[in-house]
């Protein structure tokens, strides 16, 4: 079974703070990495996507991919309490298809 | 330019009843999939759809039954409905596959009693 695995949370950070979101996945074929944002009783809406090693910035946001141990994150810089929300972390199921596995998302809380 | 509308917005239902949750999306986009997400988890694939007239089965396909006539188009089809189908359903499409973003609708409160 493939998964993606997330901490549940909350976490909890002042505001201004930077935020740091982990994901592992464990299927070694996954090419593509999305970080959604969803808010208690809305629908995913798209933060980040990475597709290469490395860090991408966008922002506040800064997603980080490292394929050789199977983790992705995401970064949260000067965190505002409208960043409140849960994080999903999603892959792609395997090379080639359009299948995505979604984490169970963690939840952030930034205290104002 | 809606992007992806859900209908209905709530539902009650009474175990063993149908219905058909409507997902329609104006972006032209192949890609149409079927998520559920119960209390507190993440989204579980459905069903998909890489255009019109090709359908495939996710990871809880069970109980579920999908259609994709037009491109616009993407009904999910609840028969004899379960209290484990209680969930909220989420519907999105994408412009290509893996790769590309997909955008969500609003979601189905689903509550089978």
């Amino acid at each position: 079974q493939k998964e993606v695995e997330q901490n549940s949370g909350p976490l909890s950070v002042p505001e201004g703070a930077i935020a740091s979101l982990n994901c592992t996945y464990s299927d070694r074929v996954s090419q593509s990495f999305f970080w959604y944002r969803q808010y208690s009783g809305k629908s995913p809406e798209l933060i980040m996507s990475i597709y290469s090693n490395g860090d991408k910035e966008d922002g506040r946001f800064t997603a980080q991919l490292n394929k050789a141990s199977q983790y992705v994150s995401l970064l949260i810089r000067d965190s505002q309490p409208s960043d409140s929300a849960t994080y999903l972390c999603a892959a792609s199921a395997t090379s080639g298809t359009y299948k995505y596995i979604f984490g169970t998302g963690t939840r952030l809380k930034v205290l104002a | 330019n809606a992007g992806v509308t859900q209908t209905p917005k709530f539902r009650i239902l009474k175990i063993g009843q149908s219905m058909t949750l409507q997902c329609t999306q104006d972006m032209n986009h192949n890609y149409m999939y079927w998520y559920r997400q119960d209390p507190g988890m993440g989204l579980k694939l459905i069903y998909y759809s890489v255009g019109a007239g090709i359908t495939d089965k996710g990871e809880v396909p069970n109980g579920y039954n999908v259609s994709r006539s037009t491109t616009e188009d993407f009904p999910l089809r609840l028969e004899l409905a379960a209290p484990s189908q209680t969930s909220v359903y989420f519907c999105a499409s994408s412009s290509a596959g893996a790769q590309e973003t997909q955008y969500f609708g609003p979601g189905t409160r689903l509550l089978v009693l």
